[in-house]
């Protein structure tokens, strides 16, 4: 597709319930990020792929938060065990360049988790 | 601890007026910057970017003006539009072996008074 594409868009789930969310980047992309955006705050990093590898969880609040990208390309976060505190936007972005990485982020629309 | 803050959470402008958008950060290792627009339920769009080399870069409407003893960019939207109505995100990254992560600050939501 033309753009980041990511589903579900909208999720609620309830307290203890497993949850995937589901990142296709830009074709070619080499560069994947995964954000997280709470109500009325910035998106906070959460990991980042170049290719199939997970260079950089550091950002992942917890070991409930899980995140693969197997073939280098589509990329799932999932998050086990959700909390309330879990609920947020999850933003995906994806880069072109793998390398020192200057160029814009493109993001995609964001999954929105409710966790009742 | 924020490294990257934009201490006005809105600001309010009338159509046709300039529109100054401030943001400040912590870490002398960011070197790149970057402006990210966001409407509601889309994810947000780049805008314009500035690295520390240097001091402006101009697109359009938009110029960026980065002060690096100061640690403060600003972004300059001329003249304003309505549909310039949204939330606005100032993002910065590190140089090269310091990751790849962008850190985002809080927002700004600009509203364009028509």
């Amino acid at each position: 597709g033309a753009g980041v594409s990511q589903s579900p868009r909208y999720k609620v789930a309830k307290r203890g319930q497993d949850v995937a969310l589901r990142c296709d980047p830009i074709s070619g992309h080499v560069s994947l990020f995964w954000y997280q955006q709470a109500l009325g705050q910035g998106p906070e990093f959460l990991t980042y792929f170049q290719n199939e590898a997970q260079l950089d969880k550091s950002g992942l609040p917890s070991d409930r938060f899980f995140a693969e990208r197997p073939e280098g390309s589509v990329s799932t976060l999932k998050i086990q065990r959700t909390q309330q505190e879990d609920s947020a936007v999850y933003l995906c972005a994806s880069s072109a360049r793998g390398d020192r990485n200057t160029g814009e982020l493109f993001f995609g629309e964001g999954s929105r988790l409710t966790v009742l | 601890d924020q490294q990257v803050k934009q201490n006005s959470p809105s600001l309010s402008v009338q159509e046709g007026r300039i529109s100054i958008l401030n943001c400040d950060y912590t870490n002398s290792m960011f070197d790149y910057f970057l402006w990210y627009k966001k409407y509601p339920a889309e994810g947000p769009t780049f805008l314009i970017s500035i690295s520390s080399i240097k001091d402006k870069n101009e697109d359009g409407r938009f110029t960026v003006f980065l002060n690096k003893s100061a640690k403060h960019l600003s972004l300059h939207i001329v003249p304003s539009q309505p549909g310039d109505s949204a939330v606005y995100f100032c993002a910065a990254k590190g140089a090269y072996n310091y990751g790849q992560n962008f850190v985002f600050g809080p927002g700004t939501r600009l509203s364009v008074l028509p």
